[in-house]
């Protein structure tokens, strides 16, 4: 199981691009990236997962270079509404242990 | 479909109490993960159960703290003599365990224990 590092906090203005970077550098070759979204109250959600190059839906995309040691989630045009906690995690599917650590809590303000 | 559904959503309990927790997984899950969350914290993972496979405990703080999934299907989260430091959310979480990539975990909405 890669251990993952992200920043502690974040802050953002609404309509501003947030970038939140993740280290993983003893990411597995069998290790998916995963992001996840935690509102207050409430338990985390999936956003985007990948394995390498870039990744894009709806709500976020991933980009994951080529040696895999870090990936970063940009959220583009943030709101109020995505002031949340943000988990990194990287990891392989079967049997392991999630290790979702503190995340990142990103305060977007007006 | 319907998500994964916790009970109660709320608890409080005195000190020295048992206290049992119960998840409901999304049909069809066969993975199912218990997690605690205290204030500020991030998740800290407890106890994974996968299909017919025994549990894998590694997580739990102590012995006061079991857990049980009944038909591959609900499952029960038991804290005996519950102690103040047990406050905290108790988050469920299943996912279909996949052999390509990793799982996608589906969280419940917690239980919020308090220890008075």
């Amino acid at each position: 199981l890669a251990k993952t590092t992200q920043p502690i906090s974040m802050d953002s203005y609404e309509g501003q691009e947030v970038n939140i970077t993740c280290s993983h550098n003893n990411i597995a070759t069998n290790d998916y990236i995963t992001w996840y979204q935690q509102f207050p109250s409430q338990g985390p959600r999936f956003i985007i997962q990948g394995y390498k190059t870039k990744v894009t839906n709806e709500v976020a995309s991933l980009f994951i270079p080529a040696d895999r040691k870090s990936s970063t989630l940009s959220l583009p045009r943030v709101s109020l509404s995505d002031t949340a906690v943000y988990y990194c995690l990287a990891a392989s599917g079967g049997s392991y242990i999630p290790t979702f650590g503190r995340g990142t809590s990103l305060i977007v303000h007006p | 479909g319907a998500g994964v559904s916790q009970s109660p959503s709320n608890k409080v309990t005195e000190k020295g109490k048992d206290v049992e927790l119960r998840c409901d997984p999304i049909s069809g899950h066969t993975a199912l993960y218990w997690y605690r969350q205290s204030l500020g914290q991030g998740l800290e993972f407890l106890i994974y159960f996968q299909g017919n496979s025994a549990p894998d405990k590694s997580g739990l703080p102590s012995d006061r703290f079991s857990a049980e999934r009944t038909g591959g299907s609900v499952s029960t989260l038991t804290i005996q003599r519950t102690q103040q430091e047990d406050s905290a959310v108790y988050l469920c979480a299943s996912s279909l365990v996949r052999t390509v990539d990793t799982d996608t975990q589906y969280f419940g909405p917690g239980t919020r224990l308090t220890v008075l």
